[in-house]
């Protein structure tokens, strides 16, 4: 089983300001990684796929990058919506499919 | 659009069943592998299970092989989850999601998720 881990578990960031986020996996997943944004009582939502591909709908300030073992995630001009909880996922090897254990995006 | 809506969450007791309901719209349903995600309270994300888009294939996690089953209706547009032997550790939002791909996938359209509470 690949094991996803993601640093920080919180940070705290002000608005208008760079938030990096980071996912490591226990062996490389190529660039089959996943990055979803969830809010309290929300369903996640898919921002990025194939470790740097935005989704459908999903603001350019959302930008993903790395491939192998190290992955991350960068919000260029922090939002006051986008403050949440964010996860990896790893697609590369399964079953199973495996996810970070989340890093709290807040607000500074 | 594509929507997903689940049902058929509640409370239950140890060691009894549930079935979840999740009701695909917006594209065609018997293209798409189809998945499960939970959440416990307060905790992050744990893929539970898969079927491809024809019903032939399954995956489970670990956590609920033998006790889960993954089915789905195509002329319904309907995915399934029958829980057997429910534990305590198995309460938890239960969302079901749509794949780009049969098991390499990532999900592109979640549910808004069904709660499972097993409890006495």
């Amino acid at each position: 089983e690949i094991v996803m881990t993601q640093s920080p578990a919180t940070l705290s960031v002000s608005p208008g300001e760079r938030a990096t986020l980071s996912c490591r996996a226990s062996q490389s997943v190529s660039s089959n990684l996943a990055w979803y944004q969830q809010k309290p009582d929300q369903a996640p939502r898919l921002l990025i796929y194939g470790a740097s591909i935005r989704a459908t709908g999903i603001p350019a300030r959302f930008s993903g990058s790395g491939s192998g073992t190290e992955f991350t995630l960068t919000i260029s001009i922090l939002q006051s919506e986008d403050f949440a909880v964010y996860y990896c996922q790893q697609y590369n090897n399964w079953p199973p499919i495996t996810f970070g254990q989340g890093t709290r995006l807040e607000i500074k | 659009q594509v929507q997903l809506v689940e049902s058929g969450g509640g409370v239950v007791q140890p060691g009894r069943s549930l079935r979840l309901s999740c009701a695909a719209s917006g594209f065609t349903f018997s293209n798409y592998a189809m998945y499960w995600v939970r959440q416990a309270p307060g905790k992050g994300l744990e893929w539970v299970t898969l079927i491809s888009y024809d019903g032939s294939n399954k995956f489970y996690a670990d956590s609920v092989k033998g006790r889960f089953t993954i089915s789905r209706d195509n002329s319904k547009n309907t995915l399934y989850l029958q829980m057997n032997s429910l534990r305590a550790d198995d309460t938890a939002v239960y969302y079901c999601a749509r794949g780009r791909g049969f098991g390499g996938s990532y999900f592109d359209y979640w549910g808004q998720g069904t709660l499972v509470t097993v409890s006495s």
